[in-house]
């Protein structure tokens, strides 16, 4: 399976400041997800992030506050906007793997708002 | 959409049992079935999947089982050890998602010696 890296691991930010995660995937993979993982909690996808367009977003989450970018097929950025701290949580992306449904995750960045 | 709920929230077992732990889901469509267990502070792993088109798949300890009629599949760990301990999440593929997995609440698992 792909290697997948995030950067930053974690984050100690302040409310109404922003926070860019990176994912970075040591090969090129068609789909790329943006989850948002609270404590003690499952996991909920927030976008689908799409290579050359607009990303996909869920129910309940919008592009104003989680702003994504996919400029190629092996880097996606999730922006956190505006935080607050109800935004504290792990958040995780994923990526396709050869099997297309199956997905395989980054290793999380933990972010803790103030 | 797709819901998908998971059964027990917490299971404890005695070292050398088998756990069971149980996944509805709500779209009949729905074909592509995923495990992952996920260790506190590490990212969720794959550790086996199945599709609409078989019933039963097993890897060493691990087996998973779907019936499509009833719209539920199960996780079954033999000889269970302490390193199974965990939190579990099954997940399933809505219709029309692009991929997407709708994931169920998990459950933590306790294997205890």
């Amino acid at each position: 399976s792909a290697v997948i890296s995030q950067k930053p691991s974690r984050d100690i930010c302040q409310r109404g400041t922003s926070l860019t995660i990176q994912c970075q995937v040591d090969s090129q993979v068609t789909m790329m997800f943006w989850y948002r993982q609270q404590p003690g909690q499952s996991l909920t996808l927030i976008a689908t992030a799409n290579q050359g367009s607009e990303a996909t977003y869920e129910s309940g989450f919008v592009i104003d506050k989680f702003p994504i970018s996919r400029p190629n097929l092996t880097f996606s950025t999730l922006t956190v906007s505006n935080m607050s701290p109800e935004d504290s949580s792990i958040y995780l992306c994923s990526v396709d793997g050869t099997g297309q449904e199956t997905q395989y995750f980054g290793p999380g960045t933990r972010l803790l708002v103030l | 959409g797709e819901n998908v709920e998971q059964h027990p929230s917490t299971l404890s077992v005695q070292e050398g049992d088998s756990a069971v732990i149980k996944c509805t889901y709500s779209d009949s469509a729905s074909n592509y079935f995923p495990w992952y267990k996920q260790e506190l502070g590490k990212r969720p792993q794959l550790i086996i999947d199945i599709r609409s088109n078989v019933g039963e798949k097993k890897d060493q300890r691990i087996a998973v089982t779907l019936n499509k009629t009833a719209k539920h599949f199960s996780l079954h760990i033999t000889e269970t050890q302490p390193e199974d301990s965990a939190v579990y999440f099954c997940a399933a593929n809505p219709t029309g998602g692009g991929n997407k997995l709708t994931f169920g609440t998990g459950t933590q698992l306790k294997v205890e010696l």
